[in-house]
């Protein structure tokens, strides 16, 4: 599997900042990438799919591409504490998902 | 509404008694995962069913065999489980088409005494 790497943990951030998630990759061919949420003790929770260079945002969340850096990151606005989770980037393999180890988020009231 | 369903959501069972967790789909998608997930880190995939293909991950054991009899089902079966077995596992499911999405269910946390 290819090489997927996201920023080390954990990310604690006040209530209604602004949360900064990244991850690199390794395959230069990669073209589908997915941002998961998993709450602890509970599965994978599909957040965002990103297909194309550029931002793409849905509600507090905005995914953001970069082939040419082969760098994608997720950015949560206005945190809550509903969004202390580890969330986890993905990177589609030939029908197979590549994981990073997970960026593990605390917003703090 | 359309999902991944596992059962158990819980699963006891002894060392090297066999045990058998099963996942259902009602997205009509045509792959079907079964990844292992231990505590603080990524899932791990464990095989695939592409239709009725099969593709084992280099690195699964023998251990673990998997069937899947129609579309709408999956089963993992796990012939001797020892104590590192302990784990979620997670069934998941895409289309299998070029973006991929893979959409996973609650999971089936096994013990292992």
């Amino acid at each position: 599997q290819k090489e997927v790497e996201q920023n080390s943990g954990p990310l604690s951030v006040p209530e209604g900042a602004i949360a900064s998630l990244n991850c690199t990759y390794s395959d230069r061919g990669s073209q589908s990438f997915f941002w998961y949420r998993q709450y602890s003790g509970k599965s994978p929770e599909l957040i965002m799919s990103i297909y194309s260079n550029g931002d793409k945002e849905d509600g507090r969340f905005t995914a953001q591409l970069n082939k040419a850096s082969q760098y994608v990151s997720l950015l949560i606005r206005d945190s809550q504490p509903s969004d202390s989770a580890t969330y986890l980037c993905a990177v589609n393999d030939d029908y197979k998902l590549s994981f990073g180890a997970g960026t593990t988020v605390t917003v703090r009231a | 509404d359309a999902m991944v369903i596992q059962n158990p959501r819980y699963q006891v069972t002894q060392f090297g008694k066999p045990v058998t967790l099963s996942c259902s789909q009602t997205l009509n998608h045509n792959v079907m995962y079964w990844y292992q997930q231990k505590s603080s880190q990524a899932p791990k995939l464990l095989f695939h069913y592409y239709d009725k293909d099969f593709n084992n991950e280099a690195d699964t054991p023998d251990n673990f065999q998997s069937r899947r009899p129609n579309t709408s089902f999956c089963f993992l079966d796990i012939r001797s489980p020892g104590l590192g077995d302990a784990a979620m596992y997670l069934c998941a499911t895409s289309r299998g088409d070029t973006n991929n999405e893979q959409f996973f269910g609650p999971g089936t946390r096994l013990t292992v005494l």
